[in-house]
């Protein structure tokens, strides 16, 4: 089956430590995204990526890191500079930068 | 800065109702539009977009939208709400940005409740 996979679904972590999020699609999409989703403020973008090696920050990307060295593969790194990192987070592709988003199911990370 | 505007955060309604959810954006360029839709427990959903044509635009669902460019508007609308609508949508707008690269930018969601 094609789709976006995301994991773990669910992660904790304590204060102070870097943690990675996964996401990997098989769709052959060129772009992928990364949002945060916090309840009555929708989904914020953090970093997105429209070709391999190359991604642009979001409007929330302080605290955060990604890379794209594959194009099935967009990691998401939260540092410990994010202030409030816990949250639910959501990666997303599409064939092209102007096209739908295709979603996973999310991950969501508490911090403690 | 771009932005969209969902202006309902909450509407609660009873089955059989209309419904039309708000979605403004401000973006003076060429942009695509969409609506997405979350239902309780389940990942994000694409219900409709406008890309160009008809600005009357129809999804799944019996959901439709309507494009109106002199008032970067995007509403969602349907004519008869069930109980299996309940959910969060998401209207979404992707615009191009510096450096030519285009973000996909979305409101802060509209929760519904139908009620039987």
């Amino acid at each position: 089956d094609g789709g976006i996979t995301q994991s773990p679904k669910y992660l904790f972590r304590k204060e102070g430590q870097n943690v990675t999020l996964s996401c990997e699609q098989n769709l052959n999409h060129d772009a992928m995204y990364w949002y945060r989703q916090d309840p009555g403020q929708g989904l914020r973008l953090i970093y997105y990526s429209q070709i391999v090696n190359d991604f642009q920050k979001g409007d929330i990307a302080e605290g955060y890191s990604v890379s794209r060295e594959k194009k099935e593969s967009f990691p998401l790194t939260v540092t410990s500079a994010q202030k409030n990192p816990t949250a639910f987070y959501l990666c997303a592709s599409s064939i092209t930068g102007r096209a739908e988003a295709f979603f996973g199911q999310g991950t969501r990370l508490t911090v403690v | 800065a771009q932005s969209v505007s969902q202006h309902n955060h909450h509407v609660i309604l009873s089955e059989a109702a209309s419904l039309e959810l708000g979605c403004n954006y401000s973006y003076g360029g060429t942009v695509n539009l969409f609506w997405y839709v979350q239902y309780p427990g389940q990942h994000l959903q694409l219900l409709l977009k406008y890309f160009s044509g008809d600005p009357l635009v129809k999804g799944i669902k019996g959901f439709e939208a309507e494009f109106i460019k002199s008032k970067f508007s995007f509403n969602l609308r349907k004519p008869s709400v069930q109980w299996s609508d309940t959910a969060e949508y998401f209207c979404a707008v992707n615009a191009g940005s510096s450096g030519g690269y285009n973000k996909l930018i979305f409101g802060a969601g509209t929760r519904l409740a139908v009620h039987p």
